[in-house]
């Protein structure tokens, strides 16, 4: 399985939308409805911000979700502040029980 | 409270063996798949492969067959990877992460801290 494909940076000033992309293939991103996203800081573990493609676990804030079209996952953070300045990086089920990650998005809030 | 923690940094050998540890609290250690997760420095996320402490149903991605071993002792509630043989190229951080239950979460809900190996001569 090869890494899903996500922008390497993206950037806004606060108070902007912004949206992330996470594109696999018909085999991962296309074929299932398990794509998750993950919000990192430097040098710190990944934490789950959003599964199941748009759900939410308990404590996230509601400024980010999840969407998916046909082989294209999107995470969007809505009104971005700068505590959202992180590393994202969204995971797809593959089959066989087997899991592919993306290669990271740097957030920058300007 | 679930925590996974993780053993402490390893500075290793180029051909040296090494097993890193994840000890799972808190939670029914049997019911959750564990996953392994490799950060080289500056990259991105490397999912390695997944066990079940449960029954020991390993599964590992192409990329890390035969590279590393996955296992667990469901008795301590801890996982393991481990490496026969080293390569300079195997230094990053690695991750263990709980996957959310079947039928519910499909994302890997915690994580253990972190354990860097550094592989150097």
């Amino acid at each position: 399985q090869s890494a899903l494909t996500q922008p390497a940076s993206v950037s806004g000033s606060p108070g902007q939308s912004i949206t992330i992309s996470c594109t696999g293939t018909s085999s991962d991103v296309g074929a299932y409805d398990f794509v998750s996203w993950y919000q990192q800081y430097p040098g710190k573990a990944p934490k789950l911000m959003i599964y199941d493609v748009d759900k939410r676990p308990s404590g996230v804030s509601s400024r980010f979700s999840g969407s998916k079209s046909g082989n294209t996952a999107s995470l969007t953070i809505s009104g971005v502040q700068a505590e959202d300045e992180a590393d994202y990086h969204c995971c797809s089920y593959v089959g066989s029980l087997i899991r592919v990650f993306g290669g990271g998005t740097k957030l920058t809030v300007l | 409270e679930v925590q996974l923690v993780q053993s402490g940094a390893e500075v290793k050998k180029p051909g040296e063996s090494l097993k890193i540890s994840c000890k799972g609290s808190g939670y029914s250690f049997t019911s959750f798949w564990i996953a392994w997760v490799r950060q080289m420095p500056g990259k991105g996320l490397e999912w390695m492969g997944t066990i079940y402490p449960g029954d020991s149903d390993t599964r590992y991605s192409p990329s890390f067959q035969g590279q590393v071993t996955i296992s667990a002792d469901k008795s301590i509630s801890t996982a393991y990877v481990q490496w026969s043989s080293l390569k300079a190229s195997d230094t990053a951080m690695y991750y263990c992460a709980r996957r959310g239950p079947d039928g519910g979460n499909s994302g890997y809900d915690y994580w253990g801290q972190g354990t860097l190996v550094t592989v150097s001569s």
